[in-house]
């Protein structure tokens, strides 16, 4: 069965950083482009970045770029985001998704998801 | 951020037909397939439709997918109690150096 949890959530002040986690199980995990997105309360999902199945080849959400960086140890079937100079707009519940592979490349083809962590950037 | 425009809300009586519009540009839906992901409060979005018209196992044929030129279409026939959710298109976008993009939702509601 295919498991995707996050981890590395929680309270952090404005300015502050954040690392999260997604450990992957029941897929080999290698073989597939992962994705984060988030969602602000009340509002709808907004991809984040994604990165390819080596970890060659990653794309950002233009606003988000500098600050977030994505990246992944195959080794450990982890996916990670580091969140840097955290705002209060960044409060959102954050999923890491699966890329079902069906394309080739990057799409919005997500065909698992965790169930998401929380992130509250609040003095 | 969301360059996928959806109308906010669409609703009918259960074994109606609803649509769901997703209007997107030359750079995102022109060029991309489409997928479609329902929503319930709560919880994680889960896939509908991918590449733009194909549906997952376990998605009825009660749903289908489209798209022509620059814009996309949801339908959902014979409209259940159960298929009251918010509903998202999402494609990648070419412009830039690439990058995903959602809809803004539309609230679909079982009269």
């Amino acid at each position: 069965e295919v498991q995707l949890v996050e981890s590395g959530g929680g309270l952090v002040q404005p300015g502050g950083s954040l690392r999260l986690s997604c450990a992957a199980s029941g897929f080999s995990f290698n073989n597939y482009w992962m994705s984060w997105v988030r969602q602000a309360p009340g509002k709808g999902p907004e991809w984040v970045a994604n990165i390819k199945k080596d970890g060659s080849e990653r794309y950002y959400v233009d606003s988000l770029r500098g600050r977030f960086t994505i990246s992944r140890d195959n080794a450990k079937n982890s996916l990670y985001l580091q969140m840097n100079s955290l705002r209060a707009d960044d409060t959102a519940v954050y999923y890491c998704a699966r890329d079902s592979s069906r394309v080739v490349g990057a799409t919005m083809d997500f065909d698992h998801w965790g169930q998401g962590i929380l992130v509250t950037v609040s003095s | 951020q969301s360059v996928l425009t959806q109308p906010p809300s669409a609703s009918g009586t259960p074994g109606q037909r609803v649509t769901i519009s997703c209007s997107g540009s030359s750079s995102n839906i022109g060029p991309n397939y489409v997928y479609w992901y329902r929503q319930l409060p709560g919880t994680a979005p889960k896939l509908l439709i991918y590449k733009t018209n194909q549906r997952p196992s376990g998605v009825p044929d009660r749903f289908s997918g489209s798209k022509s030129g620059t814009s996309a279409s949801l339908a959902i026939s014979g409209l259940r109690p159960e298929d009251e959710a918010e509903y998202y298109c999402a494609a990648w976008d070419d412009s830039l150096s690439g990058w995903g993009v959602f809809g803004t939702g539309t609230k679909v509601t079982v009269l």
